[in-house]
This record gives structure tokens, sequence and C-alpha cells, in this order.
């Protein structure tokens, strides 16, 4: 199947500092999600990108799907970014429908 | 997604108990997925339904049962839970299509001692 590999796995920033978190996909999808779980466990939808530029406020997100990679960018961050940030896509041609999730970024903001 | 609502959100049971988490949606959306997340991971399908007559096993499926009731409703059922049944559930919906976005519940905090 398909496989979603996100890096780095922990990252540990000082308030107002900005990061790229990367998410490489092994083959075509038809499907991007980016999400932030926060630390009440919800999930809360970023953006639906599976080619292409979008920002929204201080998160912007790129997805070159003929090179099997996404960016997420957050910039001037702030304590309430902390949480784990998961990419999911969704293999083109799959059956199922479901989202492959990769494992996460841990993201620690500190003030 | 406040459309998409999951109930309980926490639950607390035994081994052995039969327990039933729900799901309803105010989307209008024909599809309907349930995950599984564990500590440290990513979220993983248990079963998913792309409309009422409709209703597939995801990836880890055993030990578990669904029901669509209605297109707005899609509920899981552990017949007999176990300890390592403990985890984080979500469930997700989406229209028709395959490019289309999914939208996730709250989730359910589900303990099994």
């Amino acid at each position: 199947g398909i496989q979603v590999e996100q890096s780095p796995p922990d990252l540990i920033l000082q308030e107002g500092a900005n990061s790229t978190l990367r998410c490489n996909f092994s083959d075509s999808v038809n499907n991007l999600q980016w999400f932030h779980q926060n630390p009440w466990g919800q999930l809360i939808n970023l953006f639906y990108i599976p080619s292409g530029t979008k920002q929204n406020g201080r998160l912007s997100a790129t997805t070159v799907a003929t090179e099997r990679y996404s960016l997420l960018y957050i910039s001037s961050s702030q304590t309430t970014d902390s949480g784990v940030y998961f990419c999911a896509v969704r293999r083109y041609g799959g059956s199922q429908g479901n989202l492959i999730f990769g494992k996460g970024t841990k993201l620690s903001v500190k003030p | 997604d406040a459309d998409v609502t999951q109930t309980p959100r926490n639950r607390i049971t035994k081994t052995g108990k039969r327990i039933m988490l729900e799901c309803s949606q105010t989307k209008g959306h024909d599809r309907m997925y349930w995950y599984r997340q564990d500590p440290g991971l990513g979220l993983r399908l248990i079963y998913y339904s792309f409309d009422v007559k409709d209703i597939n096993k995801g990836e880890i499926s055993d030990g578990y049962s669904v029901s669509r009731q209605a297109q707005a409703k899609f509920s899981l059922s552990l017949e007999s839970a176990i300890p390592n049944q403990t985890a984080l559930y979500f469930c997700a919906t989406s229209p028709g299509g395959s490019n289309q976005p999914q939208h996730f519940g709250d989730g359910t905090r589900l303990s099994i001692l």
C-alpha cells in the first residue's frame, strides 16, 4: 500500500519562530489533507490540498503531486499551535476511499 | 467538525462488555468511515460505508461490527471488548466521489479495563 512519511517526528520552537513540516508519499494521490490534533485529541482540518498552494492566516501548504510531497508552513508560531500535525492521503484509484495517515509531527511551541 | 457528532465522548468499560459508539452527521454526505487511533500513531480504517446499503471492512475490522441505520447515522460496535481495543475512535464523512475531503468528529476516547 501507499506509504506516508512525515518529518521531523518532533519539533520544539520558541514562540514567534517559523517552521516547515514535510510529508512524502509513495504513490499518486487524489486527496491530501493536513490536520492539527490538539491536546484534547480533536482533529482540526487545516487544508485539503491534493495539488497547488493554499494559505489560511499564518498557515500555508504546498503540494507538488508530481514529486510526491507536501509542505506545511507555520509562521510566527504561537503556543496554541502545539499538538500533532498529520498528513493524510488517498491513493489515486484506491477502492476504499479511506485516508492513509502518516505518524505525525509533534510540535511544541514554548513561550 | 461540529456537523459530525460522536457519542459518547469518553467511555470506560470492562473486558467482555458490548459497546456501541454512535456517529451522526448533518452534512448530507453519503460516505461515512470509522477510524481508530493508537498512541503515537496515525488513524487506521476499521469500516466504511459509501451509502446505506454498502458497508465494507477496512484494514482492522476484526472484533468490530457496524450498522448504517440511515444516511446520517453510522454506529460502531465492539461485541466483546478487550483491553487492546483501548483507543481513540473517530468517525468521518465525505461526499461521494474519489477526491473529496473527509470531515472528522471530535472522537470517542474508549478505555477497556
